[in-house]
């Protein structure tokens, strides 16, 4: 089955400074990824969706140039949180989807504690 | 825009006792429909999905769901619950154009003894 694995899977870091979150599909190529972020005890919210090659679509109220995306080849995308505060500690989730796929494959996520 | 509901917070169910787990989708058109199961601090594991054809769908873990578009629901039900059943579990309807997936605010299951 497809695969998708993120990388660090927990993440400590100090207010402030930038953290990215890798996202890979193993063993397809992922036209589409999508992040997500998730409270505690609540559920998913998509933060963006990314083609490859292309400039992601930020769901609203989400700060695009606080949570950069790049989704540079078929098979990573990868998150970087700018400048980041205690407030944007959260999961974060992404899924990928291949070619006229019809189900996302979601990574184990990546835990983000900011100090 | 698709959205889903899943009406009950939090199920309580002894081991061994049937499940029954609530989702309502709103989408103008036949909706990508899915459960997930998440356990803390995990990722979320693909139970089954629904895109067309039989409406009653069965998934790992011995899940199944029905889609029935009356009531726009999608239910998911497991005959025995067993107590590593106990987890998170979010129902999610996608568009069937481009994937965009929405999420419930998830049921938590926990399995008493």
């Amino acid at each position: 089955g497809a695969v998708v694995s993120q990388h660090p899977s927990w993440v400590i870091c100090k207010s402030g400074t930038s953290v990215k979150i890798e996202c890979r599909s193993l063993d397809f190529q992922a036209t589409t990824m999508f992040w997500y972020r998730q409270f505690p005890k609540q559920s998913l919210m998509l933060m963006a969706t990314s083609n490859e090659g292309s400039k992601a679509t930020y769901e609203q109220g989400v700060e695009k140039d606080k949570f950069l995306i790049n989704h540079a080849s078929l098979t990573l995308s990868t998150l970087t949180v700018t400048s980041a505060h205690p407030e944007d500690s959260s999961f974060y989730i992404c899924s990928a989807a291949g070619t006229g796929a019809d189900t996302q494959y979601f990574g184990p996520g990546t835990r983000l504690t900011v100090l | 825009a698709q959205s889903v509901t899943q009406p009950d917070i939090h199920i309580t169910v002894s081991e061994g006792a049937s499940l029954e787990l609530r989702c309502n989708y709103s989408y103008g058109a036949t909706p990508y429909l899915f459960w997930y199961v998440q356990s803390p601090g995990q990722g979320l594991q693909l139970l089954l999905k629904y895109f067309s054809g039989d409406t009653l769908v069965q998934g790992i873990k011995g899940f199944e769901a029905e889609f029935k578009r009356s009531q726009s629901s999608f239910n998911l039900r497991k005959p025995s619950v067993h107590w590593s059943d106990a987890a998170e579990y979010f129902c999610a309807v996608a568009r069937n154009e481009d994937n965009d997936m929405r999420f419930g605010a998830g049921t938590r299951l926990t399995v008493k003894p």
